[in-house]
């Protein structure tokens, strides 16, 4: 188990600019899913998929952004024509098929990657 | 997706217990309430789950009261590296993909 890995840790773009995140999730988890966290506050559900489908688009998710997880391996997060308000630490975690214990999914989150938009 | 009210934040000193309390007054039957733990520069780590009563594992403990409307965290013991940021979250296994971390509570740990 190496963890979910993100890519980059960080990012300073300029504004208009596109940038896009990757994430390399727990191998056998079928789940992948992005948050958004800004200073001070706790992360924001931006989308998840279940193996290669994305299932549910948060209304934070807007049009300039776009997630992909093709074959349902890795996933990558991008975003066009960035502005000042994208600035964020942005997160992904993975999970594995629910077994037979019951409760909620336990998340596994990688690093993150902080973007600046200058 | 209940909503969940706890302290900003907490101070304590090495070797003592934290408790956390986490109000959720109009959670419902099938929920679960689980905590999380975030450092800076990283992302949440799991700590514990539970439904109902008290739930312990290396990490904390979870107690639960009856009506189920509020929940705590303990932290044994804690250490300066337990500094960090606490979130409750509450919700079942329908909505579990998008549950709300809120703005946590930090918890600081001194010598």
């Amino acid at each position: 188990d190496t963890g979910v890995s993100q890519n980059p840790r960080h990012k300073i773009t300029k504004r208009g600019q596109n940038v896009t995140f990757r994430c390399d999730p727990i191998s056998e988890h079928n789940r992948l899913y992005w948050y958004r966290q800004t200073l001070g506050q706790g992360p924001e559900f931006l989308t998840y998929f279940q193996n290669e489908a994305q299932l549910e688009k948060s209304r934070l998710l807007s049009d300039r952004f776009s997630a992909e997880r093709p074959k349902g391996s890795f996933s990558t997060l991008e975003i066009q024509r960035t502005e000042q308000g994208d600035s964020a630490m942005y997160l992904c975690a993975s999970s594995r098929p629910r077994g037979g214990e019951g409760g909620l999914e336990k998340l596994f989150f990688g690093s993150g990657t902080q973007l600046s938009v200058l | 997706l209940a909503k969940t009210t706890q302290p900003i934040s907490m101070d304590s000193y090495e070797g003592q217990e934290v408790n956390i309390t986490c109000s959720h007054n109009n959670i419902a039957t099938n929920d679960y309430i689980t905590w999380y733990q975030q450092f800076p520069s990283q992302g949440p780590r799991f700590i514990i789950q539970g439904y109902k009563t008290k739930v312990t594992n290396e990490v904390a403990s979870l107690f639960i009261p009856a009506d189920r409307k509020s929940s705590t965290l303990s932290l044994p013991r804690v250490s300066l590296s337990d500094t960090a940021v606490y979130y409750c979250l509450v919700g079942d296994i329908s909505n579990d993909y998008k549950l709300s971390f809120g703005a946590g509570t930090t918890v600081t740990v001194r010598a």
